[in-house]
């Protein structure tokens, strides 16, 4: 059973399109993350959710929006899509978001190509 | 901002012997997280250390932490191939957020 499945793994798109990454979770976590890992392998927080309330929002353009539906799902949506998108997407989920129970388990990751 | 910094970037070793990467970090943690990331794969969590702690072991893994200095290190010993990988360390602060360092490209050469 797969604890953190995101799909598609692969992406490929044109610039402007609007995409959706989807995120689920089986492990029964609260909090769920969107990290997104460039070229360098420099991996970068996007956006936290624990039980379905948002708690962090980094500073990344406002076309990406996550949307959590319930606390075992994480979707990312991204509008009007630039090459500076191109990038890893990594979905995590950890049991709290503090303390040691903030480690976190990851999903295989979305590659998303911006051509 | 980036919270972590490992050391070396990259690191080659021969097959059997043992690895050492750092991590340094800028400001008081709760505790520091150690992943691993294959090539092309999501992280996994290695070993958590809490900010009291000063060394945790985990079959051939041993991070220590010196919060004096913000280091941290991970040693691998007798290493294996099935060992290449990216590590990366991660520090939470008792906010919200895990912060990962630049990651270290660990190679074991057969």
């Amino acid at each position: 059973d797969t604890a953190v499945s995101q799909t598609p793994k692969y992406l490929v798109t044109q610039m402007g399109n609007d995409k959706s990454i989807k995120c689920e979770q089986n492990l029964g976590h609260d909090t769920m993350y969107w990290y997104k890992q460039d070229s360098k392998k420099f991996l970068k927080i996007m956006f936290s959710y624990n039980n379905k309330e948002l708690i962090i929002n980094e500073t990344v353009p406002n076309r990406f929006s996550p949307k959590s539906p319930d606390k075992a799902h994480l979707n990312l949506h991204i509008n009007s899509l630039e090459l500076g998108d191109s990038a890893v997407y990594f979905c995590a989920s950890s049991q709290a978001y503090r303390g040691p129970e903030s480690l976190a388990f990851f999903g295989q990751g979305t590659r998303l190509t911006v051509v | 901002s980036q919270q972590g910094e490992e050391d070396p970037q990259a690191l080659s070793i021969q097959e059997g012997e043992n690895a050492t990467m750092n991590c340094s970090y800028k400001t008081s943690i709760n505790n520091l997280q150690w992943y691993r990331q294959n090539s092309g794969r999501g992280l996994v969590h290695l070993i958590l250390i809490r900010s009291n702690e000063r060394e945790k072991h985990s079959g051939r893994l041993r991070v220590t932490l010196d919060t004096s200095k913000k280091s941290s290190s991970l040693l691998i010993t007798a290493s294996r191939a099935a060992d290449t990988a990216s590590y990366f360390c991660a520090t939470h602060r008792g906010d919200e957020k895990l912060t990962f360092g630049t990651g270290t490209r660990l190679t074991i050469i057969p």
